[in-house]
């Protein structure tokens, strides 16, 4: 039974389009995370949310916006969509920002033609 | 460089044979999470660590924080142990980084 509910599994969008990648977590956590796979490279920290604040942003690209509208929610919106941002977005959760363990949810493929 | 690395980069088994993996830190972590990415890219938390050295069946793994690496043994590798290893480690305290992972092939 998944703790952390990530959708849709797939998803292809049209260059130019606008996406929201859905997370939720029922965990209890207080704390969340985007992460972004491309090609079976290492997963690349993108953002960190602590009861519903940004706490930490490495993603350059302003395209790519963390929505919280609950404590246990953070979709990622991403928006005019290019084909380099295809890639598997791991949503995450813990206790808290420090020192304890993380855990992935399954993640959503995106593919951008 | 960079802040978590790990080598081999690659490790070719028969079944039936040990092996290790290492992950080193450029700077001093609070703890440690080991990773196991299978062919369907599903992500499959191994261990997490903030000391010492933890066993599941035929994995072991330790973790030094004083001198900066951590160690995920294989026993007895079997053919579902394929895939590609990734440590991770908090960094700044508040985000986890990921190593550049291992791929172990493990072959009858």
């Amino acid at each position: 039974d998944p703790k952390i509910i990530q959708k849709p599994k797939y998803l292809v969008a049209v260059t130019g389009s606008e996406k929201i990648l859905i997370c939720e977590q029922y965990l209890g956590h207080n704390a969340m995370y985007w992460y972004r796979q491309s090609a079976k490279k290492p997963l690349e920290f993108m953002f960190s949310y602590s009861y519903q604040k940004l706490m930490d942003n490495q993603t350059a690209s302003s395209r790519f916006q963390p929505q919280s509208s609950k404590k246990n929610h953070l979709d990622l919106q991403i928006t005019a969509l290019k084909p380099d941002d295809s890639a598997t977005y791991f949503c995450a959760s813990s206790p808290s920002t420090g020192g304890t363990e993380v855990f992935f949810g399954k993640g959503t493929r995106l593919t951008v033609v | 460089g960079m802040p978590v690395e790990q080598n081999p980069p690659a490790l070719s088994l028969y079944e039936g044979a040990d092996s290790g993996l290492r992950c080193n830190f450029s700077t001093t972590m609070k703890s440690v999470q080991w990773f196991q990415q299978n062919h369907r890219g599903r992500l499959i938390t191994l261990f997490y660590l903030a000391q010492g050295t933890k066993e599941n069946g035929r994995l072991k793994s330790t973790f030094n924080s004083k001198e900066r690496y951590s160690t995920l043994h294989i026993k007895d590798a079997q053919l579902e142990d394929s895939g590609t290893y990734f440590c991770a480690s908090l960094q700044g305290g508040r985000a986890l980084i990921f190593g550049t992972g291992t791929t172990v092939s493990v072959s009858p």
